[in-house]
């Protein structure tokens, strides 16, 4: 069975830091890679997807994704107090097999 | 235009009840998903639909039935409701193969008492 772990949290980050997010996934299958972020009481909302090992920047994120290793990351630079939510980390094969999510990173920015 | 539409967004209701929440997209996607996210925040699958076939049935018990009339569309009928079932229920959309990830609806706070 599929399984993505995260660090529950909560990981603390004052205002301006770089804010770094961990996350490993338990299958070799698994081939598209995807962040998500959740306000309290709203749906996730996608941020980041990655497919190939390496980094890839959309503004102030950096995905990285490590196949060898099984492992996920994102960077949040320049944080702001508006970043404050629950990251979740998500893998899959692509399809319709569905992501499997981990539980979760709360992230507070403190201004 | 939401992208992602359920209804209700709420739902309060007494054990043994049965219940629907409804679904659908506009984003011309062909797979469709249900999924559960508990008190602790945990996402987990329950059904996935591609173009009106079901794809995933993990083990959700079979009170729980989804229903898809067409690919925008994905229903979920829930009978004989539990406090168990209380949680928050969110329905996605994708392409299938598209890697783009998926449209979550705004989810259903269902609460049984």
């Amino acid at each position: 069975q599929k399984e993505v772990e995260q660090n529950s949290g909560p990981l603390s980050v004052p205002e301006g830091a770089i804010a770094s997010l961990n996350c490993t996934y338990s299958d070799r299958v698994s081939q598209s890679f995807f962040w998500y972020r959740q306000y309290s009481g709203k749906s996730p909302e996608l941020i980041m997807s990655i497919y190939s090992n390496g980094d890839k920047e959309d503004g102030r994120f950096t995905a990285q994704l490590n196949k060898a290793s099984q492992y996920v990351s994102l960077l949040i630079r320049d944080s702001q107090p508006s970043d404050s939510a629950t990251y979740l980390c998500a893998g899959g094969q692509g399809g319709a097999d569905g992501l499997t999510f981990g539980k979760g990173t709360h992230l507070i920015i403190q201004p | 235009d939401t992208a992602v539409s359920q209804t209700p967004k709420y739902l309060v209701t007494q054990m043994g009840n049965d219940k629907s929440i409804k679904c659908e997209q506009n984003l011309g996607h062909d797979t469709m998903y249900w999924y559960k996210q508990d008190s602790k925040k945990f996402l987990k699958i329950m059904f996935s639909y591609n173009n009106k076939e079901l794809i995933i049935n993990e083990t959700v018990p079979n009170r729980f039935s989804p229903k898809s009339p067409d690919k925008a569309h994905l229903n979920l009928h829930i009978n004989s409701l539990e406090l168990g079932d209380s949680a928050v229920y969110f329905c996605a959309s994708s392409q299938e193969y598209s890697n783009y990830g998926y449209t979550f609806g705004s989810g259903t706070r269902l609460t049984v008492v």
